[in-house]
């Protein structure tokens, strides 16, 4: 089982700032088969980025994704108010499938 | 448009089953795997299994083995998922989800069911 460890748990920023959240894997991830994912409270996650770096249809460009191999990165180029939210990376390249545990993106 | 409608909330006693269902729309229900992810309250995201709408063949987390069930009745276009032996544990949202072509990611989502085990 690939095991997924996100960091930081909790990113403080302001609207406008950049954000940076960071998914590490235990084992390397097949073909890039690492997503993203936002959740609102009370809501559905919603993909935002699938093969590490693809942006999901409608997902605006200030969403970014990069890495391979162990390490994924999730960058937000200009919060926007709507970007205040719960982040999960997904390994989807076999079963089981496995989130890491979240990072929060809170209004400073 | 693609839309995933899942069954309503449910409490349920320790000891006992649950079937909930998730209806699809919008898409050919039989080219699209289906699968479950759970959410406890103020928890993360996971991993419950997956099923094959089309043969019904199914994969199950580890966790949950003999424990779950799931079905697909492509008369109605929908999936059920039953958990059975519950406890309070089980407690959380329960989420259907569409896996995209191919070994893909979740690209659509239902709004989730709360079972709430007491």
């Amino acid at each position: 089982e690939i095991v997924l460890t996100q960091s930081p748990g909790t990113l403080s920023l302001s609207p406008g700032e950049r954000a940076t959240l960071s998914c590490r894997a235990s084992q390397s991830v097949s073909s890039n088969s690492l997503a993203w994912y936002q959740q609102k409270p009370g809501q559905a996650p919603r993909l935002l980025i699938y093969g590490a770096s693809s942006r999901a249809t409608g997902i605006p460009d200030r969403f970014s994704g990069s890495g391979s191999g162990t390490d994924f990165t999730l960058t937000i180029s200009r919060l926007e108010p709507e970007d205040f939210a719960v982040y999960y990376c997904q390994y989807y390249g076999g079963s089981p499938r496995t989130f890491g545990q979240g990072t929060k993106v809170e209004l400073k | 448009q693609v839309q995933l409608v899942q069954s309503g909330a449910e409490v349920k006693k320790p000891g006992a089953s649950v079937k909930l269902s998730c209806e699809a729309s919008g898409y050919t229900f039989t080219n699209y795997y289906i699968h479950w992810v759970r959410q406890a309250p103020g928890q993360g995201l996971e991993w419950v299994g997956i099923i094959n709408p089309s043969g019904g063949d199914t994969t199950y987390a580890q966790k949950f083995q003999g424990r779950v069930t799931m079905t697909s009745d492509t008369a109605t276009s929908t999936v059920y998922m039953e958990l059975s032996s519950l406890r309070s544990e089980d407690t959380a949202v329960y989420y259907c989800a569409r896996m995209s072509h191919g070994l893909g990611p979740f690209d659509y989502w239902g709004q989730g069911t709360l079972v709430t085990v007491s």
